[in-house]
């Protein structure tokens, strides 16, 4: 069965370290990855986007990666800040689900403390 | 600019009534999408709708429909509704096949 998995135990680290979120798929070919932050009662934002053909990519302090073999993409918030704190969801999308239907995971709860 | 606006951002309903969750696109965008997400889930896409037509639906029953206008907004509508639908509705606009822009989101109550 398809699957997009991420940690369902919140992470807690402290100010100034490099949060660690994980996204694992089974099943599923995406052509690309995205990477949304969710507050409490509020809709997605979109963070990041990463295609199968890209193995990094960066933005100010977050950085994604995306390996299309063990079909996993890490996803890294550098010197780390309380306001980051959040529900980090990724999403695919790619051939076996239709290029206008995101699959979300059911999101990583991040919390960083001073 | 404007985001993606929906309205209302919050309704109860009692079981077998319907609802009308409304969505008005980023200008520009002509993709508008519908998604539920239950507490401590993630979205679960229902419905994409590109230039009113049709474009994707997701695992949901009959009971859940939707249109797009001229104008590019949307509604989404649930008949007979079950305390299983009590969730947040977003809708998503884009103007490619790439970033989805949300809205607040619709929190509805089903009692």
């Amino acid at each position: 069965s398809q699957k997009i998995e991420q940690n369902s135990e919140a992470l807690n680290i402290q100010e100034g370290k490099t949060a660690t979120l994980t996204c694992n798929y089974t099943n599923y070919s995406p052509a690309y990855l995205q990477w949304y932050r969710q507050d409490p009662g509020r809709g997605p934002v979109f963070l990041l986007l990463i295609r199968e053909n890209e193995k990094e990519k960066r933005k100010e302090r977050l950085k994604v990666t995306f390996d299309t073999t063990l079909k996993q993409s890490l996803f890294h918030i550098t010197a780390s800040q309380p306001a980051d704190s959040a529900t980090y969801l990724c999403a695919l999308a790619g051939v076996n689900t239709g290029f206008q239907k995101l699959v979300f995971g059911t999101g990583t709860r991040l919390l960083v403390s001073p | 600019d404007a985001g993606v606006t929906q309205s209302p951002t919050h309704l109860i309903k009692t079981r077998g009534q319907h609802v009308t969750l409304r969505c008005s696109p980023i200008s520009g965008h002509k993709s508008v999408s519908w998604y539920q997400q239950v507490l401590g889930q993630g979205p679960q896409f229902i419905f994409q709708y590109y230039e009113k037509e049709e474009r994707g639906r997701g695992n949901f029953p009959d009971r859940f429909s939707a249109r797009q206008f001229p104008n590019y907004s949307s509604e989404l509508n649930v008949n007979a509704l079950l305390l299983g639908d009590s969730a947040l509705y977003l809708c998503a606009s884009s103007a490619s096949y790439t970033e989805a822009f949300f809205g607040q989101g619709t929190r509805l109550t089903v009692v």
